[in-house]
């Protein structure tokens, strides 16, 4: 059964940068490659927020306008892993990271929770 | 900019029915906007119940539908039940590969 592994919660300091990754395992590597996986976020007590997304065969990440150039998303095929690389934080950034699967978002990861503060 | 709007709140009554819309602040929803649902409880990570404006996802029980009403996709529930009691959001296709998601509907049934 394939499932998505994210790393584990992060502390951070504001002005740092934190790299969240997220592992697609018990499938094989058509599992990984052909699919887009995209970075969602939520906030405390806020909704869902699109960041960003790459289909590993392709590697032309996309973004969304709010976190254009702080954030490079990236993925490696021999590990079936993507990374989220989130630069400059600020207690904004505050929030739980979610990896998704495709473009129906069929798989979901268990969140990674990223705290920044001071 | 595109916004995605979505009901903050809707109430259902157990065994009742309850459709919640998607809508965008400028112009129209149609399936060329692939449009997801996505249900989450505190706590816990979302779960797919609808992508591509219509297709359920794996083990989504058929009580939840996708469709486009009027302008807006609409995701309807029929039999509500008490763990169908959760946060609601949708998200539509921007192109190139790119997403953005409503605000939520928080559901509540009673």
């Amino acid at each position: 059964q394939v499932r998505l592994v994210q790393s584990a919660t992060e502390v951070k300091k504001p002005g740092s940068s934190v790299k969240v990754s997220c592992k697609t395992s018990g499938g094989t590597g058509d599992s990984f490659s052909s699919f887009a996986i995209n970075w969602v976020r939520q906030a405390p007590g806020q909704g869902l927020e699109w960041m960003g997304g790459i289909i590993p065969v392709i590697g032309s990440p996309n973004y969304a306008q709010n976190f254009q150039g702080r954030v490079i998303i990236t993925a490696d095929e021999s590990t079936s892993t993507a990374y989220l690389d989130f630069s400059s934080l600020t207690t904004e950034d505050t929030a739980v990271y979610y990896c998704a699967r495709g473009e129906a978002f069929d798989l979901w990861g268990q969140g990674t929770e990223v705290s920044v503060s001071s | 900019q595109t916004v995605v709007t979505q009901e903050p709140s809707f109430s259902v009554s157990p065994g009742g029915t309850v459709t919640l819309t998607c809508g965008l602040n400028s112009g129209s929803v149609s399936t060329s906007y692939y449009p997801g649902w996505y249900q989450q409880t505190p706590g816990h990570a979302p779960r797919t119940l609808i992508y591509s404006t219509n297709i359920r996802s794996s083990g989504v029980p058929d009580r939840f539908s996708g469709s486009i009403l009027g302008n807006k996709a609409a995701l309807t529930i029929t039999g509500a039940q008490a763990d169908d009691e959760s946060d609601y959001y949708c998200a539509l296709s921007l192109g190139s590969g790119t997403w953005v998601f409503g605000g939520g509907t928080r559901l509540t049934v009673l």
